[in-house]
């Protein structure tokens, strides 16, 4: 699976959007895109995938460039909830027991 | 929907002592499941892929007969640590895979070897 670059921690004021990027340069044709986050002690949680369309969803949108070589996670109003670890993880779908390679991702912080 | 459940959500146990983990996907059926292991403050690493009535595939560096994983229905894995030792102290989250083809987590299982 390519390889995702993160930045390590960034802060958002809450009500304010939250704009996560992450790099994939590498990513093939047949690579979705998935970003899950953490919630401190508690188990990754699925937001949201997607191949090379925009996706949009009850928790976020996911904007690949064109290219496929980098995307964004928006949380379009962040709460003190969405404090969390944030992963951009590429993976080839549609495979039985396709892996999913956590790295370190994007420690959000939402500020009152 | 998409549930996934663990059971216990910690355990403490002695030295030398095995400990059972559950994994079970409530509302769907899970063809594969995933175990993964997470110290504190690093990033969740892949231990071993279940597959239901098959033998689990480990990843390299996991000793399969320590860490003893039984997939025997669709919505049930187990993961047994066999001979516990404090260095398996750690945080263990599992996945389930749905048809759509996305992994659903477990909220995880603190396990402290005394």
């Amino acid at each position: 699976d390519a390889k995702t670059t993160q930045p390590p921690s960034m802060d958002c004021a809450e009500g304010r959007a939250a704009n996560l990027p992450c790099n994939h340069s590498t990513i093939s044709g047949n690579e979705y895109v998935y970003w899950y986050r953490q919630i401190h002690s508690q188990g990754p949680q699925y937001i949201i995938h997607g191949l090379k369309n925009n996706e949009t969803n009850e928790m976020a949108s996911l904007i690949i460039t064109e290219d496929r070589k980098s995307s964004t996670l928006i949380l379009p109003h962040a709460t003190l909830r969405d404090t969390a670890v944030y992963y951009c993880i590429v993976r080839v779908a549609g495979t039985s027991g396709s892996r999913l390679t956590f790295g370190e991702g994007t420690q959000l912080t939402v500020n009152p | 929907g998409a549930v996934v459940s663990q059971h216990p959500s910690w355990v403490i146990c002695k030295s030398g002592t095995s400990v059972k983990i559950e994994c079970r996907s409530l509302d769907f059926q899970a063809t594969t499941m995933f175990w993964y292991r997470q110290f504190p403050k690093q990033s969740l690493m892949l231990m071993a892929t279940s597959n239901e009535g098959s033998k689990a595939t480990y990843e390299q560096g996991v000793e399969k007969d320590k860490f003893l994983i039984n997939h025997a229905s669709l919505t049930l894995s187990t993961l047994t640590v066999t001979s516990a030792h404090p260095e398996d102290s750690s945080f263990y989250i599992c996945s389930a895979q749905s048809a759509a083809d996305t992994q659903y987590f477990g909220p995880g299982t603190r396990l402290t070897v005394l």
